[in-house]
């Protein structure tokens, strides 16, 4: 059975750069079927789509954050990452990991979510 | 702002119905076969319920169903369950520069 597991600090200082791992387990991220991708949610409020990536490297931002964001995939390790740059306490968020069909985009399995406050 | 218009809440007792309402434009909706829906109860992950406009991930109870009509895409619910109380979130493709938008979410309460 797929798992995904988020990994990370949980607090992060202004202006500085928020970094996650998701390690995947019972599935490889090799597999040419899907993305893997980064969702967030601010404490009382929606969803964002943050990026995905497939696992030969193409990658894929949110144009609001594309200037800040990179995604990572380390196919030896079966992780993907996420790295986001000078953050604000609007970065502040749970942080999900996330498989998506390639054909489609939906996102059928899910990490747990971490959360990841910005404050100094 | 989201891109995608919901219902702040919607609220019905329990055997009954609902429909939660997703609108967007001819940019995403509108535009792509792609809407799905998601729910989240308090402290969890999302779970998908409904992908590519009308279609039910496997164990996704047959209460459940998806459909849509120009820029506006619904999620139904039958025979509501106490269970069903959460937050739903549409989801739609938006071209291949904005790529993936959500819903502001919907809060169903089961009366």
């Amino acid at each position: 059975q797929l798992q995904l597991q988020e990994s990370g600090p949980g607090l992060v200082k202004p202006s500085e750069t928020l970094s996650l791992t998701c390690t995947v387990s019972g599935g490889s991220i090799s597999s040419s079927s899907y993305y893997w991708g980064w969702i967030r949610q601010p404490p009382g409020k929606g969803l964002e789509w943050i990026g995905s990536i497939y696992y030969s490297g193409n990658t894929y931002y949110n144009p609001s954050l594309k200037s800040r964001v990179t995604i990572s995939v380390d196919t030896s390790k079966n992780q993907f990452s996420l790295r986001l740059t000078f953050v604000t306490a609007a970065d502040t968020a749970v942080y999900y990991c996330a498989r998506a069909r390639a054909s489609d985009g939906d996102f059928f399995n899910w990490g747990q979510g971490t959360l990841v406050t910005v404050s100094s | 702002q989201s891109a995608l218009t919901q219902p702040a809440s919607v609220s019905g007792s329990p055997g009954q119905s609902i429909t939660i309402s997703c609108t967007g434009t001819s940019s995403d909706v509108g535009g792509y076969n792609f809407v799905s829906w998601y729910q989240q109860h308090p402290g969890k992950a999302p779970k998908l319920m409904i992908y590519d406009v009308s279609n039910r991930p496997s164990g996704v109870s047959n209460r459940f169903s998806g459909s849509q009509s120009g820029n506006t895409a619904s999620l139904s619910i039958s025979g509501l369950q106490a269970e069903d109380e959460a937050d739903y979130y549409c989801s739609s493709y938006a071209s291949r520069s904005t790529f993936w938008v959500f819903g502001g979410g919907t809060k169903l309460t089961v009366l």
